[in-house]
């Protein structure tokens, strides 16, 4: 079974910094690109964030393009988003998603149960 | 980057109903690169269809997906209780990935 669990999220001050973490279990993590997505409180999904199997390629949305980063660490089976300058409409429920395969045109197969950041202003 | 739009907002029925939900794409989606989300108050989003009309692991065949280009649409042939959430779709075929705004089933 799938099991995707999202950690490291909390209060924070505008212009801080936060680092999320998803530890993945249930598959062979390494051959399945990740991505974060989020949910602002009481709006819709946004997409974040993906990274590629190998970490080699990693893509960004515009909104947090320059201020996150996405990392793996596939010994580890975990991946992380390493949130800078964070700003208060970066306040929501952040989730871990698994991609229904490495290439580029993957749909998210398995979500976790994500992890609030707020960002007070 | 392609912009979904749901309809309607909100769709109000009973159990036993049909639900037909629309996403319009803002541009074409290549080879149907489209999915559908269900998400209940207070949980995570689950994978109803991928492929415009493919069916996720799990899912009760009274969910359908259909359509191509910039024009689709999730059924639910007769609402069951726990089938009262909000619907999202979402493209895959071109970058960024992109959701609509979503549509809420409503008793």
């Amino acid at each position: 079974e799938v099991q995707l669990l999202e950690s490291g999220g909390g209060l924070v001050q505008a212009g801080g910094s936060l680092r999320l973490s998803c530890a993945a279990s249930g598959f062979s993590f390494n051959i399945y690109a990740m991505s974060w997505v989020r949910q602002a409180p009481g709006k819709g999904l946004e997409w974040v964030s993906g990274i590629r199997g190998s970490g080699a390629t990693t893509e960004y949305a515009d909104s947090v393009k320059g201020r996150f980063t996405i990392s793996r660490d596939n010994s580890k089976n975990t991946v992380h988003l390493q949130m800078n300058s964070l700003r208060a409409e970066d306040t929501a429920k952040y989730y871990c998603a698994k991609g229904s395969y490495n290439g580029n045109y993957h749909y998210f197969e398995s979500w976790g149960q994500g992890t609030l950041v707020t960002v007070s202003s | 980057e392609i912009v979904l739009t749901q309809s309607p907002g909100t769709l109000s029925l009973s159990p036993g109903e049909r639900a037909t939900l629309s996403c319009r794409p803002s541009q074409n989606v290549s080879s149907s690169f489209l999915a559908w989300y269900q998400q209940k108050p207070g949980q995570a989003p689950r994978l109803l269809i991928y492929g415009a009309s493919s069916g996720a692991t799990g899912i009760p065949d009274r969910f359908s997906g259909s359509g191509s280009g910039t024009e689709f649409t999730l059924s639910i042939s007769r609402l069951e209780p726990e089938d009262f959430a909000v619907y999202y779709c979402q493209q895959y075929g071109n970058s960024p990935k992109t959701f609509g705004q979503g549509t809420k089933v409503e008793i």
